[in-house]
């Protein structure tokens, strides 16, 4: 079964820090996708990035970048000049490719405190 | 923008009785699906729901648990006999379909089981 860690619980910096969240991933498929959401204090889940197992290009919007790297089966996120808004607990998660629907696993998230 | 709506944002309800949270997916989507998460906890796969009929489901999605689209629009999740374990937060998201698609999620039903 696929499977999503987190290594890190909790971080904090300071504004203005930069800050990567660690995601490593394990599944059998070739065919899978990875996704980053952000669930800030009022309790939503936010998208934020999908990735194919295709394309490992990085991708950079904004203040965030994300490193996707088969080789060790990570798919990590930065943001850069971090600011206040930016805490919340951040989820990396996996989908397999199904026929009908997607089953999501989603790691155990990252809490990012980020402090004036 | 369109997006997954749900209600109500809170439901506080005594052990055994029977609740029903309601979403209203995104209009176009043709999956939809639920997920919990427990305070604190990560959040969990329940059910997938695709061409009205249940697509996929986990070990946590036993007997007390069914999903409808009883109309177009909406799309709920009914527990029988809730338990004070049933206690979570309750998302629906909905995707496009096909293996390209991407969840978006509704800002949650918190659920209280006193």
């Amino acid at each position: 079964a696929q499977k999503v860690t987190q290594a890190q619980t909790e971080i904090s910096v300071v504004e203005k820090e930069d800050v990567t969240l660690d995601c490593v991933y394990e599944t059998r498929d070739t065919t899978y996708y990875l996704f980053w959401y952000k669930q800030p204090p009022s309790g939503e889940l936010v998208f934020l990035i999908r990735r194919n197992s295709f394309d490992e290009q990085n991708e950079i919007s904004g203040r965030y970048s994300w490193n996707f790297q088969k080789s060790t089966s990570s798919f990590n996120f930065t943001i850069t000049a971090s600011q206040v808004v930016d805490s919340a607990v951040y989820f990396c998660a996996l989908s397999e490719d199904r026929n009908y629907g997607q089953n999501f696993v989603f790691g155990p998230g990252t809490r990012l405190s980020v402090l004036p | 923008e369109p997006e997954v709506t749900q209600t109500p944002s809170h439901q506080v309800t005594q052990m055994g009785q029977e609740v029903i949270l309601r979403c209203v997916p995104i209009s176009n989507h043709l999956y939809f699906y639920w997920y919990r998460q427990i305070l604190g906890q990560k959040v969990e796969f329940l059910v997938s729901f695709y061409n009205n009929e249940i697509s996929e489901k986990s070990e946590i999605f036993d007997d007390q648990f069914s999903v409808e689209r009883p109309d177009g629009s909406n799309f709920t999740l009914k527990i029988r006999s809730t338990k004070l374990e049933d206690s979570a937060m309750y998302f629906c998201a909905s995707s496009d379909g096909g293996i390209k698609d991407t969840q978006y999620f509704g800002p949650g039903t918190r659920l209280t089981v006193l």
